[in-house]
């Protein structure tokens, strides 16, 4: 079956240190996304890419990294310069920007102890 | 800066009854629009894609409609169903990336 799979599906870091979340898809799709989700807040982007070796910040990249080597993956690393990284993080990806339907993981939750 | 508002922001309904959610945005200028469901704890599902040449799009049991000009869409629920309970979200997509409202929390009781 074709999809999105995050992992894991819940983290927990201590404050200081860097954690990577994992996003793969198996849709041949060439964009992906990484986005925030708070309690009573809508979704807010980190960063995305339309192509590999390629990526843009978002509204809320700071903190955070990303890499685009292969098609089907697109991590993201929470460092410790984000000051507040306690939350849900959802991975998305669509054939391409403005050509429709996004497709979402099943979400991973950081809890910062 | 495009901004979605999504009202009203709870809604609980008995079973059987047809609903409308509502979403609206400030800037007509976009590519698509497209409504998704969020069970609690779990990633999003796309419901209804409507482009921006659409005025609406049907699966099933939901309808949405856009009204561009007016910078509204809404989701018509028809015979509601406890499964339904769920958030729902509306998302626009244009020049300014893709830009989610902050849902409608739907409760349909038995």
């Amino acid at each position: 079956d074709g999809g999105i799979t995050q992992s894991p599906k819940y983290l927990f870091r201590k404050e200081g240190q860097n954690v990577t979340l994992s996003c793969e898809q198996n849709l041949n799709h060439d964009a992906m996304y990484w986005y925030r989700q708070d309690p009573g807040q809508g979704l807010r982007l980190i960063y995305y890419s339309q192509i590999v070796n390629d990526f843009q910040k978002g509204d809320i990249a700071e903190g955070y990294s990303v890499s685009r080597e292969k098609k089907e993956s697109f991590p993201l690393t929470v460092t410790s310069a984000q000051k507040n990284p306690t939350a849900f993080y959802l991975c998305a990806s669509a054939r391409g920007r403005g050509t429709g339907e996004l497709f979402f993981g099943e979400g991973s939750r950081l809890t910062v102890l | 800066k495009q901004e979605v508002t999504q009202i009203p922001a709870a809604l609980s309904v008995p079973e059987g009854e047809n609903l409308v959610l509502n979403c609206s945005f400030t800037d007509s200028a976009i590519y698509n629009l497209q409504w998704f469901r969020q069970d609690p704890g779990k990633g999003l599902t796309s419901l209804l894609l409507i482009q921006s040449s659409q005025r609406e799009q049907t699966s099933g049991r939901l309808n949405a409609s856009l009204d561009k000009s007016s910078g509204r869409s809404t989701l018509y629920i028809a015979a509601s169903q406890p499964g339904d309970s769920a958030t729902y979200l509306c998302a626009v997509e244009g020049f300014q990336k893709l830009v989610f409202g902050t849902g409608t929390r739907l409760l349909v009781s038995p």
